[in-house]
């Protein structure tokens, strides 16, 4: 049980846009802490997708997008290419645990038709 | 370029030891937290323990407390993470990270990940 909730799945044909939320509470996305988002490939370590809500690393197209507001995030991905068929997570901090721990959604897996 | 790069993952007995550990280079290793993230088979991520720049301050998830230990040598360049008393449910591939400087939390850089099973 993760401590933020993702969808496992979403899916889209190329050229259009998905987005994957993120849903956390009071404790972390709420009590204003930061979303960060890993896109994953397969086989592959994860890599920093967006940081700080909606900022991008240098390198990453802005097809993707990071955005927040109350106890959720979202990731939205436009234009749709194949080579983004990988796994997408959030992740923030929870005052609820002790010590500067970091917590995650479950991953979403983003499938190109 | 920033590269991380761990070692030390084996398969071990339940109760076992490893001690695995992750080198970096192109960045001022001294001048960041570091942390140490695991992904079991098929699963999501999970953190797992964090350490600060002179190793003065360091952090757990609850499940691995009193069993793993992380350090670092910063003359080396280096961070480790010292686990015993392995449990099968330690099963996976262990992520050394850099944190992003100015959040305290997150990773900005990862390395390639060690495996570690725990099967009898």
């Amino acid at each position: 049980q993760s401590v933020l909730t993702q969808p496992p799945s979403v899916s889209g044909a190329p050229g259009l846009r998905v987005t994957i939320s993120c849903t956390g509470s009071i404790s972390n996305i709420g009590a204003g802490y930061d979303v960060h988002w890993y896109q994953q490939l397969p086989g592959t370590a994860p890599k920093l997708l967006i940081y700080g809500n909606n900022n991008r690393p240098s390198g990453v197209p802005d097809r993707f997008s990071g955005s927040k507001s109350g106890t959720s995030a979202s990731l939205a991905i436009t234009g749709l290419q194949a080579e983004d068929e990988a796994d997408y997570y959030c992740q923030s901090h929870d005052s609820n645990f002790s010590g500067s721990n970091w917590v995650f959604g479950g991953g979403t897996k983003l499938t190109v038709l | 370029e920033v590269q991380l790069i761990e070692s030390g993952g084996d398969l071990v007995q339940p109760g076992g030891s490893l001690r695995l550990s992750c080198v970096a280079s192109g960045f001022t290793f001294s001048s960041y937290w570091m942390s140490w993230v695991r992904q079991a088979p098929g699963k999501g991520l999970e953190w797992v323990a964090n350490i600060k720049q002179d190793g003065s301050e360091k952090y757990y998830v609850d499940s691995v407390k009193g069993r793993f230990t992380i350090s670092r040598d910063n003359a080396k360049n280096s961070l480790y993470l010292q686990v015993i008393n392995l449990r099968v449910e330690d099963t996976a591939v262990y992520y050394c990270a850099r944190v992003i400087g100015s959040y305290g939390h997150g990773g900005d850089y990862w390395g390639q990940g060690t495996q570690v099973a725990v099967s009898s």
